[in-house]
């Protein structure tokens, strides 16, 4: 069964960190690159980072640039956001998602982990 | 950068009847590269179309993709209870990677 399991989430306090994982089954891990793609509560869906399959190079959108780090480990068939400096603008369920056919064409996504931002 | 543009933002329907939901870009959509996704309250989004026009597997015929260039449309033939949703449109392929619209709310009338 193809799956991504994300974990990690929580409640934290402004200018904290947290550590996002994302699990992968069913497929073939490496050959793909993975994203995580953010949701504020109402809001519409935001791309936020992807890293190539090797895991050599991550991109990020300029509002998490420089806070937000992606990593993977192909051996454990999983994706890491590390996640420093925290806002209350990255509240957010963050979403683990594959990238078929190019690196942003998202054809599954996870359930998502909930991250919270509040004092 | 490119815009997706969703319209309308809310569509009142009723079960049968024929939805049009609308994508438009600033600048055109390179290789047609426009993905067409569902999303229902607490739960991720599902792949619907890609490529403008092909139906992801799994997804019935009465969706459909059209549309090149700047404009695109998402047409559900005769909408079923399930598909009362919010529907995203995304640019892929592009830089920034991800582009979505802003959604467009399929609601029952």
């Amino acid at each position: 069964q193809v799956q991504l399991v994300e974990s990690g989430g929580g409640l934290v306090k402004p200018g904290g960190s947290l550590r996002l994982s994302c699990a992968a089954s069913g497929f073939t891990f490496s050959d793909y690159f993975m994203s995580w793609i953010r949701q504020a509560p109402g809001k519409g869906l935001e791309w936020v980072s992807y890293i190539s399959k090797s895991g050599t190079t991550g991109y990020y959108a300029d509002s998490v640039k420089g806070r937000f780090t992606i990593s993977r480990d192909n051996a454990r068939n999983s994706v890491y956001l590390q996640i420093n400096s925290l806002r209350a603008e990255d509240t957010a369920v963050y979403y683990c998602s594959r990238g078929q056919w190019l690196p942003d064409a998202f054809d599954m996504w996870g359930q998502g982990t909930m991250v919270t931002v509040s004092s | 950068e490119i815009v997706l543009t969703q319209s309308p933002g809310t569509l009142s329907l009723s079960p049968g009847e024929r939805a049009i939901l609308s994508c438009r870009a600033s600048q055109t959509v390179s290789s047609n590269y426009l993905i067409w996704y569902q999303q229902k309250p607490g739960q991720p989004p599902r792949l619907l179309i890609y490529g403008a026009s092909s139906r992801a597997t799994g997804i019935p015929d009465r969706f459909s993709g059209s549309g090149s260039g700047t404009d695109f449309t998402l047409t559900i033939s005769r909408l079923e209870p399930e598909d009362f949703a919010v529907y995203y449109c995304q640019q892929y392929g592009g830089s920034p990677p991800g582009t979505f619209g802003q959604g467009t709310k399929v609601e029952i009338k």
